[in-house]
């Protein structure tokens, strides 16, 4: 298939754990990467497969996979994750790079 | 490793946009060097990689309009769009990929708003 899939918006309180998912057909084959994207800004990569975080990114962003929903775990969000996050991978067939929908992350 | 998109900004309707990433700290001729664009407001959408010596990938939903090109002599690659519409207006982020069984895209450049109007 061609989609991936996020849910559209999510909160969660200051401090608190949350999760934000990605499903498609093809992350049963291929890994995600994972993108903050701040407003005006450009998307910063975060982390991708299961176990690459790029050096500057806070160690309270992990990823996971598990069938077809990679996951992104924020342990202990922070004011400053407010913004846009969006997952990335291939469709099925290998030869298209997708981007997921994104979800918008409100920190109350 | 640094990018940096430089484009017209504005480009009038059915005519060609062309977009040219200057990359430092890192040769074309290594990695593949893809252009992602998002309409104001909305997601992100991979348009092309390049990788030097091995090929071009396009999105399919473009590819009758898209060339992506290396310029190795000035370690710049660029993008043309052909007849350009009012959907074609969106931010140009220009970034390196890695394209695998794990895909992902870093970094980025500051991205360039391009504007289709007539």
């Amino acid at each position: 298939s061609s989609e991936l899939t996020q849910d559209p918006a999510v909160s969660v309180a200051l401090g608190q754990t949350l999760r934000i998912t990605c499903q498609g057909d093809s992350l049963r084959n291929y890994y995600a990467s994972w993108y903050q994207q701040k407003p005006g800004e450009a998307p910063v990569l975060l982390f991708y497969g299961t176990d690459n975080r790029p050096s500057g990114i806070p160690d309270r962003f992990s990823g996971s996979a598990s069938g077809d929903t990679a996951s992104l775990t924020i342990t202990g969000a922070q004011a400053e994750d407010e913004g846009d996050y969006f997952c990335s991978s291939r469709d099925t067939t290998g030869n298209l790079l997708l981007f997921g929908g994104g979800t918008k992350l409100t920190v109350l | 490793v640094q990018l940096q998109e430089s484009g017209p900004g504005l480009v009038k309707t059915s005519e060609t946009l062309s977009l040219t990433c200057s990359v430092s700290g890192a040769s074309v001729t290594e990695y593949y060097w893809t252009w992602v664009r998002q309409s104001p407001g909305k997601g992100l959408e991979w348009i092309a990689s390049i990788y030097y010596g091995e090929g071009v990938y396009y999105n399919p939903s473009l590819s009758s309009r898209v060339t992506i090109s290396l310029d190795t002599s000035k370690n710049q690659y660029s993008l043309e769009v052909r007849s350009v519409n009012a959907a074609d207006t969106a931010f140009y982020f220009c970034a390196r990929a890695y394209i695998a069984v794990l895909n992902y895209f870093d970094p980025w450049g500051h991205g360039t708003l391009v504007i289709v109007s007539s």
